[in-house]
């Protein structure tokens, strides 16, 4: 079972529409991070959260770590298909160890 | 500053074969971790290290070694490949400090690996 589950696995959109990513953790996270990659290309960072309740942008991307600590939001508004990729959820379960998990990717289509 | 640099960018190896992948990073960062990516899914931590002398499983670590003898360098040794391991792999970095809220992980651009 995943450590970390992504949710929804794919999703496409209408430009200018707003959506949301979800990542559950089965443990408490420490650390969260979010990243895109572009289809054959490396990972570019977004953001890290690690207090509960904190809420980061970035252009129009925002994400909150929610108060409990085991799940993180992605939001997107007014899409455009530069956002089109894939966004990655990654967890530091064990505060400071260093090991970093990441879910399965959620794939994003933005249709013009 | 290069950042994370990994070659070889592409291997076709034959089942059996073994070869390693070579991953420098020049920004001093403490943390350097192996991942593998399968089409359509998630990254799988391979390996991690601390710095250099330590290093520790990960996810998936079956099938490969590592080792850190310098802070600089983090290499990943497949000793009999099989087409399982057929993947792209992506070697990472990073300076994690809690303390100032920082820890990006920060990527080579990944090697892609063909086992036939």
């Amino acid at each position: 079972s995943q450590e970390l589950e992504q949710s929804p696995q794919s999703l496409i959109v209408q430009e200018g529409k707003n959506l949301t990513i979800n990542c559950t953790s089965s443990k408490t996270l420490y650390g969260l991070y979010w990243y895109k990659q572009k289809y054959g290309e490396g990972l570019i960072f977004l953001m890290m959260l690690q207090k509960g309740g904190e809420e980061k942008s970035h252009e129009k991307i925002t994400a909150k770590l929610d108060e409990k600590k085991q799940q993180s939001s992605l939001h997107i508004t007014a899409s455009q298909p530069s956002h089109a990729g894939i966004y990655l959820c990654g967890a530091d379960h064990s505060g400071n160890t260093g090991k970093l998990i990441f879910g399965q990717g959620t794939t994003l289509q933005v249709k013009p | 500053n290069a950042g994370v640099t990994q070659t070889p960018k592409f291997r076709i190896l034959k089942i059996g074969q073994s070869m390693t992948l070579q991953c420098a990073q020049d920004m001093n960062h403490n943390y350097m971790y192996w991942y593998r990516q399968d089409p359509g899914m998630g990254l799988k931590l391979i390996y991690y290290s601390v710095g250099a002398g330590i290093t520790d499983k990960g996810e998936v670590p079956n099938g490969y070694n590592v080792s850190r003898s310098t802070t600089e360098d983090f290499p990943l040794r497949l000793e009999l490949a099989a087409p399982s391991q057929t993947s792209v792999y992506f070697c990472a970095s990073s300076h994690l400090n809690t303390e100032m809220n920082t820890g990006e992980l920060f990527f080579g651009e990944g090697s892609r690996l063909t086992v036939l």
